[in-house]
């Protein structure tokens, strides 16, 4: 048990349908992340909030879009998602972002692996 | 631009020593963090290195030399627990803080 929550843990969703994934941590953290893990490739980094600000989008299409309500909420709002979307996608958090050196130790979800048919 | 490599996989015995390597490119550097991942699990955060040298935790040693631009995980008295993907990943101050490498899967064996 890391402190950082996701549901669902799994999802199987139609190239049509709108879906949400949440993440929550208690952790006291400042900063959260939204990862994308696919098979035999290393952890893509998709979004990062610090403080409810968004700081980066690292040119993820426009049918991932973030949410982060407060420092302890983390959501991803999916749609019209294709096969080559399905993945685990891990949410993260650290304490803060942009004090140097301090991001180093992130604090990982279980993940919600999702399946686009 | 950035980049990590790191072997995509090794096999060990159990009770044995083993080292993964990780060199990396990257401007900004900050420092070299370690992570495991089990199957269907998180990745959970092991090390990080900032300075030269040799950092000690338990059966697990992180070793970095900045220079080179060269880091290593080692794993002494390997138990079969052990058995995960390990990533290396790099802190910098650019806009993604983390860059993570494709991970190295450890097979240990009895």
């Amino acid at each position: 048990e890391t402190g950082v929550t996701q549901t669902p843990r799994h999802l199987v969703m139609g190239m049509t349908n709108k879906k949400s994934l949440k993440c929550e941590q208690h952790l006291g953290h400042n900063a959260m992340y939204w990862y994308k893990q696919s098979a035999k490739k290393p952890l893509e980094l998709m979004f990062v909030y610090n403080f409810k600000e968004q700081t980066e989008n690292n040119s993820v299409p426009s049918r991932f879009s973030p949410e982060c309500p407060n420092s302890s909420h983390l959501f991803l709002h999916l749609h019209t998602l294709q096969p080559e979307d399905s993945a685990l996608y891990l949410c993260a958090s650290s304490q803060d972002f942009k004090v140097a050196g301090l991001s180093y130790e992130q604090y990982f979800g279980p993940g919600t692996r999702l399946t686009v048919t | 631009g950035q980049s990590l490599e790191q072997p995509s996989e090794v096999t060990a015995v159990e009770g044995a020593i083993v080292q993964i390597n990780c060199t990396y490119q990257t401007s900004g550097f900050y420092g070299l963090s370690w992570y495991q991942q089990h199957d269907g699990g998180a990745p959970t955060f092991l090390s990080y290195n900032a300075l030269d040298g040799l950092e000690e935790t338990g059966r697990f040693s992180s070793f970095l030399s900045r220079s080179d631009s060269y880091g290593y995980l080692l794993l002494q008295e390997l138990q079969m627990k052990d058995s995960a993907s390990y990533f290396c990943a790099v802190l910098n101050s650019g806009n993604t803080p983390l860059v993570f490498g494709k991970g190295t899967r450890l097979s240990v064996i009895a």
